[in-house]
């Protein structure tokens, strides 16, 4: 069955960096856009980056554009999240999720990983 | 981007009833709207994607409608499983965006 592994959270301090890992399993992941979405204490749900199946593809929410970077290894089933600039406001649980696929020209995730927590803090 | 409000954002029922739960768009995504459940501790799990077409291993008593910019999520004969968060989502347009969420409790 799908599973999706999230790791690499931390506590950081601001202005330092932090990459994120989600390893996938059970389905053909070179086929698949994937993305990274994430949840403040308490909050809702902001997406943060998506990547084509190809790698080709990478868009990012405006709150992280030009700090994190999204990229994928197809040949280890990987994708990261490479978080530059940390600020206190990107304290959250980071999902890694994969699309669907269903064709829209948005996403719609039917597959989520465990997340894992980044607290940005001095 | 489009907002995505959800209402109410939190709803006190009891097992057995019938709930409905609201979500409206800031402009007309047609039917590319999906639901989450959301349970503490735990990731979203899809529910319902183009508006009503129900997913996974959810029962029946979930139900979704809705197009343009107007959607509604029913819970028919609630069980103690289905007291969570619920959240929509547009997938319409990048970014995709979520509503706030509903917390669903226990009267």
């Amino acid at each position: 069955q799908v599973q999706l592994v999230d790791s690499g959270g931390g506590v950081v301090q601001p202005g330092r960096s932090l990459r994120l890992s989600c390893a996938a399993s059970g389905f053909s992941f070179s086929r698949y856009g994937m993305d990274w979405v994430r949840q403040a204490p308490g909050q809702g749900l902001e997406w943060v980056a998506s990547i084509s199946y190809n790698g080709g593809r990478k868009l990012y929410a405006d709150s992280v554009r030009g700090r994190f970077t999204i990229s994928r290894d197809n040949s280890k089933n990987t994708v990261y999240l490479q978080m530059n600039s940390l600020r206190a406001e990107d304290t959250a649980v980071y999902f890694c999720a994969k699309d669907a696929g269903y064709g829209d020209a948005g996403p719609f995730f039917d597959h989520w990983g465990q997340g894992t927590v980044v607290t940005v803090s001095s | 981007d489009i907002q995505m409000t959800q209402s109410p954002s939190s709803l006190s029922a009891s097992v057995g009833d019938t709930v409905t739960i609201t979500c409206r768009a800031s402009q007309d995504i047609r039917y590319h709207l999906g639901w989450y459940q959301q349970k503490p501790g735990k990731a979203p799990e899809r529910l319902i994607y183009g508006a009503s077409s129900l997913q996974g291993a959810f029962p029946s008593r979930f139900s979704g409608s809705g197009s343009g910019t107007e959607f509604t999520l029913t819970i028919s004969s609630l069980q103690p499983e289905d007291f969570a968060t619920y959240f929509c989502q547009q997938h319409f347009s990048y970014p995709p965006t979520f509503g706030q969420g509903t917390k669903l409790e226990i009267k």
